[in-house]
């Protein structure tokens, strides 16, 4: 079965400060990765996502994503926060088409100026 | 902007009384997932649809829980007796067969903004 591990429940950084939030996955084949950001009151929108090619994969709001498949992870990452980046980050696994996408449990990011 | 929308965005009930919530995917979507989000569980999949056929529903309460597509349109996910367990923000997200990259389908999902259910 399908499964992601965020271990991350809470992280705090400071504007301007780089991140990385890590993600590993369980998955018997090639999997298809996703992280999506969620504000408070709002509902999940898609980050970025790999399915194939280059394991470094460039996002929305200047986010990064690489895959690494011997270590089973799937790293968010970010040169420079922002404040408006304050949000909980989902990082989920899939196999495509229309099988079932599972979601880790979250990592909730913290900015302080 | 093609959005899914859900109804209705707050609802707040007594123990045992029917709930019902709505979603319109986005047009031309035609894989429909219901999730439940709690501080507990996280998001949990209750069920999700293809073509309006259920492919999956095993996350999802069965004597308490139905989610049916009626039409392209609209799928809902009803809860009948609600208990206070069952407060929750729902969230109903929609996917496109034909993918958004080339002609793989990668499964992306398009989530509306969810229906917060309070059950008292």
């Amino acid at each position: 079965a399908q499964s992601v591990t965020q271990p991350d429940i809470h992280i705090t950084v400071s504007e301007g400060a780089s991140l990385e939030l890590r993600c590993n996955y369980s998955y018997g084949a090639t999997p298809y990765l996703f992280w999506y950001v969620q504000s408070p009151g709002q509902g999940l929108q898609l980050l970025l996502k790999y399915f194939s090619g280059d394991t470094l994969v460039q996002g929305i709001k200047g986010f990064e994503a690489e895959f690494k498949r011997s270590q089973s992870s799937f790293n968010l990452r970010k040169p420079s926060v922002h404040w408006s980046d304050a949000a909980e980050y989902f990082c989920a696994v899939g196999r495509g088409g229309y099988q079932k996408v599972t979601f880790g449990t979250g990592t909730k990011l913290q900015v302080i100026p | 902007d093609a959005r899914v929308t859900q109804t209705p965005r707050h609802k707040v009930t007594e123990m045992g009384q029917e709930v019902t919530m709505r979603c319109q995917p986005i047009l031309g979507h035609n894989t429909v997932f219901w999730y439940r989000q709690t501080m507990m569980q996280g998001l949990e999949l209750l069920a999700y649809f293809r073509n309006r056929a259920p492919l999956d529903d095993s996350g999802m309460p069965k004597d308490r829980f139905s989610a049916e597509m009626p039409d392209a349109t609209l799928a809902t996910l009803k809860i009948q007796p609600s208990e206070p367990r069952d407060s929750a923000v729902y969230f109903c997200a929609s996917g496109s067969g034909s993918g958004t990259s080339g002609r793989v389908n990668t499964g992306e999902l398009f989530f509306g903004e969810g229906s917060r259910l309070t059950v008292l």
